[in-house]
């Protein structure tokens, strides 16, 4: 069982660059989340999706896309990166969205624009 | 809107000192609250949570508290490890829109 994976774990991006980055998830989780997070911002939401197929904005959701095509997998993509779009990106599931929902994290991805 | 804050890092003790990370939160109503643990070089993982006003959380000696009256969840430990050297968030979950409304983090580092 290996909970939420993320790859890749590094990559440096210039200017303009597009690229995906993929999450995916053992445990048949139906929601999932893509943050970043900033120094001294904690967490902030990009974009999150309630089931296969959906998808929905979070806070700060310009500049970037997603999809989920399979219950499993999140993907979000930089269409054409910029130097503001560094940041360490985080992928979370979670099985449910009520009282006390806990949201399962992977391990993370840095991503530096130059 | 709503928000969490918590007190800045980063939080330096000695190990086997007593721990305190302050978090308040703004909000309406009644939300969820939660700390997250980042170890050095991971994702968050959840270290405890309280779902309702007076609820105690707890878990690997850490614990906080639900007071609605103060708006805080502060988080506590008695004797603190080198292990528990990590940033900690205090969070809050609005089931309206599917959010975790995140602090901006405490770093903790602890001395032998």
């Amino acid at each position: 069982n290996a909970g939420v994976t993320q790859t890749p774990k590094f990559r440096v991006l210039k200017t303009g660059q597009s690229m995906t980055l993929l999450c995916a998830q053992d445990m048949n989780h139906e929601y999932m989340y893509w943050y970043r997070q900033d120094p001294g911002m904690g967490l902030r939401l990009i974009h999150y999706s309630v089931g296969e197929g959906t998808t929905a904005k979070g806070e700060v959701p310009d500049g970037y896309n997603v999809s989920r095509l399979k219950k499993q997998n999140f993907l979000l993509g930089l269409e054409s990166a910029a130097p503001s779009q560094t940041s360490v990106y985080f992928c979370a599931s979670s099985y449910f969205a009520g009282e006390g929902n806990e949201q399962f994290f992977g391990p993370g991805t840095r991503l530096t624009v130059l | 809107g709503d928000s969490v804050t918590q007190m800045e890092g980063p939080v330096t003790l000695s190990e086997e000192a007593f721990l305190t990370i302050n978090c308040t939160y703004t909000a309406t109503g009644y939300p969820s609250l939660f700390w997250y643990v980042q170890y050095p070089g991971e994702g968050l993982q959840l270290l405890l949570k309280a779902t309702k006003a007076d609820d105690k959380g707890s878990n690997k000696g850490f614990e906080a508290t639900y007071r609605k009256e103060t708006t805080s969840f502060h988080l506590e430990k008695g004797s603190v490890q080198v292990s528990d050297s990590a940033v900690y968030f205090c969070a809050l979950f609005w089931i309206s829109n599917y959010q975790l409304i995140w602090g901006a983090g405490t770093k903790l580092i602890i001395k032998p």
